[in-house]
């Protein structure tokens, strides 16, 4: 069974500019979670889609958005960059069933912003 | 809140030698506990989960975790380390939020094995 795919795997971006992410769940995972992960603050959740709505969402601006199509594919978007939005983006998708958490990664799309 | 506190960020040891990865929570509710492991430049993979069956969980790689309730702890073990275990290690609490579970991390752990 394939893992979680994020694309792309590198980006450079200069302030201002936006950025879209995708991630591809492993097959039957209907829950898509996404992290920003950085050497200073850690993994910090950022938003969870499940059957295409938000169903929960972290402490982030709304410069940082998500969506999740019917096939469970995800999103995410930042607009305006700043440079603290470079970071490792992580994707994350969840069994169904397991109910408490469980996350299967994928590898991440490192944001570099210029 | 539940919160993760993960006792040294970095933890240096020998091959062969125990490996103790130090992690406490803090939950009011009782908590659903993880240990990941992440590789350079890879995402997160599950070692072991505790879902409040048996207290000592056995994990992938030869990594075990006792549950221990009265001191809010959750500690990773191994016997003995290989090189191949060097990597950052994060401790995870998970929490019921608008229906689903969402994990709260440690701020990791690196572990250094030397020859």
């Amino acid at each position: 069974k394939a893992g979680v795919t994020q694309t792309p795997r590198y980006l450079i971006k200069t302030r201002g500019q936006q950025v879209t992410l995708s991630c591809s769940p492993i097959s039957g995972h209907r829950s898509v979670s996404w992290y920003q992960q950085t050497p200073g603050q850690g993994l910090q959740f950022l938003f969870e889609y499940f059957s295409e709505t938000q169903r929960n969402k972290g402490n982030f601006p709304g410069r940082f958005s998500g969506r999740q199509f019917s096939n469970s594919r995800s999103e995410m978007n930042v607009s305006t960059l700043e440079l603290g939005d470079s970071a490792l983006y992580l994707c994350a998708s969840s069994p169904p069933g397991t109910g408490v958490g469980e996350l299967f990664f994928g590898e991440g799309s490192r944001l570099t912003v210029l | 809140a539940q919160s993760v506190t993960q006792l040294g960020s970095h933890v240096s040891v020998s091959e062969g030698a125990l490996v103790l990865l130090r992690c406490n929570y803090s939950s009011s509710v009782p908590p659903y506990l993880f240990w990941y492991v992440q590789y350079p430049n890879q995402g997160l993979q599950l070692l072991l989960k505790y879902t409040s069956a048996a207290t000592l969980v056995k994990g992938i790689n030869g990594f075990e975790a006792e549950f221990k309730k009265s001191e809010t702890s959750f500690h990773l073990t191994k016997p003995s380390a290989h090189m191949s275990d060097a990597a950052e290690y994060f401790c995870a609490v998970s929490f019921s939020s608008g229906g689903s579970y969402i994990p709260t991390f440690g701020r990791g752990t690196s572990l250094i094995v030397h020859p």
